[in-house]
C-alpha cells in the first residue's frame, strides 16, 4: 500500500530565506505525486504535481519540487519565502487510476520576520 | 469558474444527534471524494464516488457514516449518532481528469 512520510511537523523559516519541505513516499510503481497547501480555514490548493518526465517540476507561487526515485523523495522548495507562505503543506501520492490520494501528515510552515 | 463548495462551513451539534454535510462539486467532474481531517493530522480518506459505479466506502470509520451522490452532482455525508471523536473538518474534493480540487471544508464540533 502507498504511504507518504513528512518527517517535519513544524518548520520555521525567516522571511526571504530558502525553504525545503521533505516528503518520502512508498509505492511500488511509478508514483504520481502532489503537493498541496492549506491556509488557515481554507481547503487544499494544488501547488504542483509530478506524473512523468522532467524530475524538476514548477508550480504556482514560486514553488518547485524534485522527484528523486533513488531516494523515494519529492521535496518541495522555494528560494525565498514570503510571510504569506505560512500555511500547512501536504504531500500526497495517488494510485494508478487516480482513485485515491494518500496524504502525509503535513508540515506546518511558520515564517518569522 | 465555480469551485467545490461545501455547506455548512461550521456545524456544532450535540453528541448523539445526526448531521448532514453537503458538497457541490465542480460541474462536469465525475469523481467525488470525502476526507476527514482531525486537528493536527493529515487527511483521512472516507469515500469515493465515480460516475454511476458503486462507491468505494473502504474509508468509512463506522456504520454511523454514510454518503450519497445523485449522478454527478451534489453529495451528502451523513453522520448518525455523532460522537465527540467525530469532531473534525470534513473536506470534499472533485476530480475531472487527474487533479483533485478541494472545497473549503465543514468544521464539525460535537459537544
Amino acid at each position: 500500500a502507498q504511504s507518504v512520510t513528512q518527517p517535519d511537523i513544524h518548520i520555521t523559516v525567516s522571511e526571504g530565506a530558502s525553504l525545503e519541505l521533505r516528503c518520502n513516499y512508498s509505492y511500488g510503481a511509478t508514483p504520481y505525486l502532489f503537493w498541496y497547501v492549506q491556509s488557515p480555514g481554507q481547503g487544499l490548493q494544488l501547488l504542483l504535481k509530478y506524473f512523468s518526465g522532467d524530475t524538476l517540476v514548477q508550480g504556482i507561487k514560486g514553488f518547485e519540487a524534485e522527484f528523486k526515485r533513488s531516494q523515494s523523495s519529492f521535496n518541495l522548495r522555494k528560494p525565498s519565502v514570503h510571510w504569506s507562505d505560512a500555511a500547512e503543506y501536504f504531500c500526497a501520492v495517488v494510485n494508478t487510476g487516480f482513485q485515491k490520494l494518500v496524504f502525509g501528515t503535513g508540515t506546518r510552515l511558520l515564517v518569522s520576520p | 469558474g465555480a469551485g467545490v463548495s461545501q455547506s455548512p462551513s461550521n456545524k456544532v451539534t450535540e453528541k448523539g444527534k445526526d448531521v448532514e454535510l453537503r458538497c457541490d462539486p465542480i460541474s462536469g467532474h465525475t469523481a467525488l471524494y470525502w476526507y476527514r481531517q482531525r486537528l493536527g493530522q493529515g487527511l483521512e480518506f472516507l469515500i469515493y464516488f465515480q460516475g454511476n459505479s458503486a462507491p468505494d466506502k473502504s474509508g468509512l470509520p463506522s456504520d454511523r457514516f454514510s454518503a450519497e451522490r445523485t449522478g454527478e452532482s451534489v453529495s451528502t455525508l451523513t453522520i448518525q449518532r455523532t460522537q465527540q471523536e467525530d469532531s473534525a473538518v470534513y473536506l470534499c474534493a472533485s476530480r475531472g481528469s487527474y487533479e483533485q480540487y478541494f472545497g473549503p471544508g465543514t468544521r464539525l464540533t460535537v459537544t
